[in-house]
């Protein structure tokens, strides 16, 4: 999608490792979310951030950590991996608060936990 | 969101006919409505949008009723066509808040 990216795109782990996937932006947009996608469930939110080095959890943040140490960078962080982290993790970013105005997701990572 | 029976996770039409995705949301505070389009290996797409004071919106053949009475939105694709293949997701979220709120989402397969 343009503007933003994800990386990599697949992924194979083993359990107990750490990972880390990285979402970049051009757009320079505030807000940056990551979000999970099961089979059954529609995306559900793990962590987000409002502005660099601000960041907050969402609904499943247990088992990931975030960070954002510049506008165009939002890392997710599984400090050691579990079977049950294995999802398809999408990116998106807003410009503002409210509305679906300027939500725009990445093409996602798509992460198995052997 | 909850479902209220509405919802049906899977959706086959045929080509041509006009389709309609149903979706029960679960917060009757929000302020805004979206249904988004997910196509295979990709994110989802923004499709349509509504305000919650406001009870229908229209775009390029698709259409959006909300019913705030029973938390119930649609949507509506005229003329189904066979790139309308896709699952389908309604999100809510408020003014003042960042974070969407997604339902489980609605397999659509256009039948030839």
């Amino acid at each position: 999608d343009a503007g933003i990216t994800q990386s990599p795109r697949h992924k194979v782990t083993e359990t107990g490792t750490p990972v880390t996937l990285r979402c970049h932006q051009t757009e320079n947009h505030r807000y940056m979310y990551w979000y999970r996608q099961d089979p059954g469930h529609g995306l559900r939110l793990i962590h987000y951030s409002y502005g660099v080095k601000d960041t907050d959890k969402g609904e499943v943040s247990d088992g990931y950590s975030v960070s954002r140490s510049k506008t165009e960078d939002f890392l997710l962080t599984l400090e050691s991996a579990t079977s049950s982290q294995t999802s398809v993790y999408f990116c998106a970013i807003s410009e503002s608060t409210g509305g679906g105005y300027g939500y725009t997701f990445g093409s996602g990572t798509r992460l198995t936990v052997v | 969101g909850e479902s209220v029976g509405l919802h049906l996770p899977t959706l086959s039409v045929q080509e041509g006919d006009n389709s309609i995705i149903n979706c029960a949301y679960s917060n009757s505070a929000s302020d805004y409505f979206i249904w988004y389009k997910q196509e295979s290996g990709k994110g989802p797409q923004f499709i349509i949008d509504i305000r919650s004071n406001m009870d229908k919106r229209q775009g390029q053949r698709v259409t959006v009723l909300l019913n705030k009475t029973v938390k119930h939105l649609s949507l509506q694709i005229a003329a189904t066509q066979p790139g309308d293949s896709a699952v389908y997701f309604c999100a809510e979220i408020n003014d003042n808040d960042y974070k969407l709120s997604f339902g489980a989402g609605t397999t659509v397969t256009v039948r030839a």
